[in-house]
């Protein structure tokens, strides 16, 4: 499509449960990002792919977080025994290229809440 | 490391009244300099990318330019549908590094 589709919109958890996020990508572009949003604007980088292949996952947390992108199929971000601290906006960005050749198109994000 | 800073966090216009949004930026070796439009509940919307200091780009009432230090983003006679936060970003290895954004209202 011609946009980043992420779902669900918002997603509530208990903690200490499961939590998914999905992302398909404008296609035709070869790089998905994701990031955190929290609080004042703070965009943190969590991981990056080249088609199925991760590379870059230097912001991803080394426990409890996850993320696969699958031909066919679109982007996932899990992350298991949720706490009250991942409370946050999710985005995921797409783009043909490495950043600094070309820019990132963001979807709407998924606001996650952790009760 | 690389850092990117907005300025003024928060900006009140009348509208028609123009101004300017500054982003101060730190990098080595500078790929690239974006600048994002998000509204409220929405993902940044991609407004303009700037490569080398000297560069201009304009669309409507936003222009932004770009030196070796800093990027601005000039407004000129916004009206209020231009309200939003503003967030500038710079490419760093191979991720975005955003500003803080700065939050701009126009009232009619």
């Amino acid at each position: 499509g011609e946009e980043v589709a992420q779902t669900p919109k918002h997603l509530v958890r208990g903690e200490g449960q499961k939590a998914k996020l999905y992302c398909a990508p404008i296609k035709g572009h070869s790089y998905v990002f994701w990031y955190q949003q929290v609080l004042k604007n703070e965009f943190k980088f969590l991981i990056s792919f080249q088609n199925e292949n991760v590379f870059d996952e230097t912001g991803m947390p080394k426990e409890r977080f996850s993320a696969k992108c699958l031909p066919n199929s679109p982007c996932s971000l899990e992350i298991q025994a949720t706490k009250l601290e991942d409370s946050a906006v999710y985005f995921c960005a797409s783009s043909q290229s490495v950043p600094g050749d070309q820019p990132q198109h963001f979807g709407d994000g998924t606001r996650l809440s952790i009760l | 490391e690389d850092q990117v800073t907005q300025s003024p966090e928060a900006l009140r216009l009348q509208e028609g009244e123009s101004s300017s949004l500054n982003c101060s930026y730190t990098v080595s070796g500078l790929r690239g300099l974006f600048w994002y439009r998000q509204d409220p509940g929405k993902g940044p919307e991609f407004l303009f990318t700037l490569y080398s200091a000297g560069e201009e780009k304009e669309k409507e009432r936003l222009k932004a330019t770009l030196t070796k230090k800093e990027s601005f983003l000039h407004i000129t006679a916004p009206k209020p549908e231009d309200s939003a936060t503003y967030l500038c970003a710079v490419s760093s290895g191979n991720k975005l590094v955003f500003g803080a954004g700065t939050i701009l209202r126009v009232k009619s």
